[in-house]
């Protein structure tokens, strides 16, 4: 599988867009971009996903490099309760399409 | 809704006793997995299954078993626990449809092995 790099942790005011990067450098063609983020003490829980265009949902949006070497989540408000560690994950469209996770990114949110 | 369900939340278990994690689904779902996780790191795939009566080994398959019996459940055994085996375990499900699809997890199985 293709690996991801991600900060080990980033920091944000609340009510202030976060910015969240991810490399991936040796992506393919056919891998979809992922992001899951867990809250402490719970399961990971699905963020957004895409291909190759941007993305939007109720969470958050995904900004895609046009190379797709690199990916960004946007948060456009963070409040506290978005203090988790978020996952890029690269999924290979295998028949498993596994998900893989790293270490992730610490999102620290503070008043 | 429940979505996926988990059985049990914490277990305290001796070296060399034997127990069953159980992941339940009510979605439907064709492919279902089983991680863990330690402190301060990503979750790693234990064993997955792509459908009923199918399992396959993930990264860290040494010292578990798994069964799929029926669409909706997924076991996870550990014949005889070992210390390295105190952690967090996570079962998710998906639906079919690749890497197209979300993966949805339980709350997690804190065990701990004395």
């Amino acid at each position: 599988d293709a690996k991801t790099t991600q900060p080990n942790s980033m920091e944000s005011n609340e009510e202030e867009p976060v910015h969240l990067p991810c490399n991936h450098s040796t992506i393919s063609g056919t891998d979809y971009i992922h992001w899951y983020r867990q809250l402490p003490s719970q399961g990971p829980e699905y963020v957004i996903h895409g291909l190759t265009s941007n993305v939007n949902n109720r969470m958050a949006s995904l900004a895609i490099a046009e190379d797709r070497k690199s990916s960004t989540l946007i948060l456009h408000r963070a409040t506290l309760r978005d203090a988790a560690v978020y996952y890029c994950i690269l999924r290979d469209h295998g028949t498993a399409s596994k998900l893989t996770f790293g270490t992730g990114t610490r999102l620290q949110v503070t008043l | 809704n429940a979505g996926v369900t988990q059985t049990p939340k914490f277990r305290v278990l001796k070296t060399g006793q034997s127990m069953t994690l159980l992941c339940a689904q009510d979605m439907n779902h064709e492919y279902m997995y089983w991680y863990r996780q330690d402190p301060g790191m990503g979750l790693r795939l234990i064993h997955y299954s792509v459908g009923e009566g199918t399992t396959a080994k993930g990264e860290v398959p040494d010292g578990y078993n798994v069964s799929r019996l029926k669409k909706q459940n997924f076991l996870l055994g550990l014949e005889s626990a070992a210390p390295s085996q105190t952690s967090v375990y996570f079962c998710a499900s998906r639906p079919p449809g690749g890497s197209n699809t979300e993966a949805f997890f339980g709350q997690g199985t804190r065990l701990t092995v004395v």
